[in-house]
């Protein structure tokens, strides 16, 4: 069956301006997960869904970014007045339930913010 | 905070010689463990796992990893590597977040093959 797939792929965008990075989970996952990868950082987590609601946003690293799920299926990350910092890799990944501790991973999306 | 220690930044090896890469862990209690591997420009492909039983598991693609609660490793192992196994590997604990668990990632070792 399908996996986890990400869009865009790559994403070049200026300082200052807005990006929307969306992810489809597996079909039938309820859990969604947004990690960053970066060079300074490695792997890091964002944030964390079960359903639409999203319990621990722990990870997200400033309130420029902000993220929903819709329908209990894709989401969205959103960060607002990008920065140079941001520049990364962005994964998603999904289990099938909140209990089920395999994690999928889509192919990321690679942010350049110039 | 749970944490990840990979201590190999880089490892090269000959086609068909055998391979182990190093995780050490920080955790509590009794560990969810992963390693992953991640081709240039592709995501992160589950290995193995370890959740509880028998301490050595066998993952995909041959590889296997032994879980040492003394020594709070997880270390992967294949007997004979392949070219295709060039790869970025990432050693992971799960920590409990509300119900779930988060990954928490080794900073990962970029495996060369020399042919």
């Amino acid at each position: 069956g399908a996996g986890v797939s990400q869009s865009p792929s790559n994403k070049v965008t200026e300082k200052g301006k807005d990006v929307e990075l969306r992810c489809d989970p597996i079909s039938g996952h309820t859990a969604l997960y947004w990690y960053r990868q970066s060079l300074g950082q490695g792997l890091e987590f964002l944030i964390y869904f079960q359903g639409n609601s999203a319990p621990d946003k722990s990870g997200l690293p400033s309130d420029r970014f902000s993220a929903e799920r819709t329908g209990g299926s894709v989401s969205t990350l959103t960060i607002q007045r990008t920065q140079q910092e941001d520049s990364a890799v962005y994964l998603c990944a999904s289990s099938r339930f909140k209990g089920s501790y395999e994690q999928y991973f889509g192919p990321g999306t690679r942010l350049t913010v110039t | 905070a749970q944490s990840v220690t990979q201590p190999d930044i880089h490892i090269t090896v000959s086609e068909g010689a055998s391979l182990e890469l190093r995780c050490n862990y920080s955790y509590g209690a009794t560990p969810y463990l992963f390693w992953y591997v991640q081709s240039p420009g592709q995501g992160l492909q589950l290995l193995l796992k370890y959740f509880s039983g028998d301490t050595l598991v066998q993952g995909i693609k041959g590889f296997e990893a032994e879980f040492k609660r003394s020594q709070s490793s997880f270390n992967l192992r294949k007997p004979s590597v392949h070219w295709s196994d060039a790869a970025e590997y990432f050693c992971a604990v799960g920590e409990a977040i509300q119900g779930a668990q988060k990954l928490v990632f080794g900073q990962g070792t970029r495996l060369t093959i020399n042919p």
